[in-house]
């Protein structure tokens, strides 16, 4: 079955480059997905990458996608405070129609 | 108009009340979706609705009643809920089912006491 892994906790200084790291299982997905979750909120869709690609430039962000480890990153560039959240990795494929499969989520604490 | 919005924000039920959630989009978007979600947890999908059908029922407890009267709404009745119940609940939309780009709303903070 599908499954995404991530870290649980990071911690980095205010300033500093933050990588997040995802694993997941299905070879067949389509999309993969970040999501951010601040304390309270929703999610917030911060970038996706279609699964023929293997680099994506956002401004500070920047995702790398291994297809062949099946490994997905997610680079956040000069962290700030108001980057502290739980950061979502999320897969879909064909064969899953309507179903966003997640990761358990990365707690990004950002320190001044 | 990129959202979706939920009403209420926050909700506090009794075990024995009936209350509705509702999800609101205008994007034209043609699958929708309900999550549950509990603290520090990630969602879990509940129902799929793709062209106002629903798609997917993840074993949902029929103390969740989905509804989808028209393109734009979704709405989740709530029934003799149990206190285990009390989570964020999380609307989405997509284009169309599975399809890349899913909105999701700022959710329903439930309180069941």
């Amino acid at each position: 079955g599908e499954d995404v892994e991530q870290s649980l906790f990071l911690s980095v200084r205010e300033g500093d480059s933050s990588v997040i790291n995802c694993t997941y299982t299905d070879s067949s997905s389509t999309y993969l997905y970040w999501y951010k979750q601040e304390p309270g909120a929703g999610l917030q869709l911060l970038t996706y990458i279609f699964s023929n690609m293997d680099m994506k430039q956002d401004q500070r962000l920047t995702v790398l996608l291994n297809k062949k480890d099946k490994h997905l990153s997610l680079r956040i560039a000069d962290t700030q405070t108001g980057d502290s959240a739980i950061y979502f990795c999320a897969e879909t494929n064909p064969s899953n129609t309507g179903k966003l499969i997640f990761g358990q989520g990365t707690t990004l604490q950002v320190k001044p | 108009d990129t959202e979706v919005t939920q009403t209420p924000k926050h909700l506090v039920m009794g075990m024995t009340n009936k209350k509705s959630l509702k999800c609101e989009q205008h994007m034209g978007h043609r699958a929708m979706y309900w999550y549950k979600q509990k603290a520090k947890k990630p969602p879990e999908l509940m129902f799929v609705y793709s062209y106002e059908k629903l798609s997917i029922n993840e074993s949902v407890p029929s103390r969740f009643s989905p509804e989808c009267p028209n393109s734009s709404l979704l709405n989740l009745h709530l029934h003799a809920l149990q206190p285990e119940d009390s989570a964020l609940y999380l609307c989405a939309s997509s284009q169309r089912e599975g399809n890349y780009g899913y909105t999701f709303g700022s959710g329903t903070r439930l309180t069941v006491v």
